[in-house]
């Protein structure tokens, strides 16, 4: 298994423009999280999906960012438009079971560094 | 969710035994500790988790204290590629919530 693969792994935009930040799971896993990481704020939640259902928004910062999966092989993260404060590592995870301890079992991903000039 | 309390940092002698803490004095009786660490720009990498029981793997050893108010992360022979931040995490109600954890230096 390749593991969690997330695109780009590096993103330079400027002021304005829009950025997305693309994820697919590990074949099989129910559920998928995306986490930013700054070295103010530390790794934060922004979104989970279930049976690509999103469970949990709450984290997501503004509504400058969305999170869509589509199936079960594949999420989006877009910030429009972006700002230089959401400069950060963009981290996806996804897990199997549901309710279960496997739930808490995260593959993370290598990451999605974005610059916002 | 359990709040988890962990030293900042710690330092270990390459080939000793690292032992990280972890208080989690409110944690509920149905919530499990995960133990996270995560090497300098990658991704976060799952260790071990555990309940009420001692739990081993291949990568550690999670000792859980009686009254679970405490753990304690086991890294029987400290490497060099053992050099991370540390994650005590007490799952809840909401997906994984990491704190600020305990950055550990391997020294050689």
């Amino acid at each position: 298994d390749a593991g969690v693969i997330q695109s780009p792994r590096h993103e330079v935009t400027e002021m304005g423009q829009e950025v997305t930040l693309r994820c697919k799971p590990i074949s099989g896993h129910n559920s998928l999280f995306w986490y930013r990481q700054t070295m103010m704020r530390g790794l934060e939640l922004l979104i989970y999906f279930n049976n690509n259902v999103p469970i949990d928004d709450s984290g997501m910062p503004e509504d400058r960012f969305s999170a869509k999966m589509p199936n079960a092989s594949f999420s989006t993260l877009k910030i429009q438009p972006s700002e230089p404060r959401d400069s950060a590592v963009y981290f996806c995870a996804s897990s199997s079971g549901t309710g279960g301890t496997g739930a808490n079992v995260l593959t993370f991903g290598a990451g999605s560094r974005l610059t916002v000039l | 969710d359990a709040k988890t309390t962990q030293p900042p940092s710690m330092d270990c002698a390459e080939g000793r035994a690292a032992n990280l803490p972890c208080n989690h004095s409110t944690i509920s009786g149905n919530e499990y500790v995960y133990w996270y660490r995560q090497i300098h720009s990658q991704g976060p990498q799952y260790i071990i988790h555990g309940l009420k029981n001692n739990e081993t793997n291949e990568m550690a050893s999670l000792i859980i204290t009686e009254d679970r108010k405490s753990s304690t992360l086991i890294l029987p022979h400290a490497t060099l590629r053992d050099t991370a931040v540390y994650y005590c995490i007490g799952t809840g109600r909401r997906a994984l919530t990491f704190g600020s954890g305990t950055r550990l230096q391997v020294q050689p």
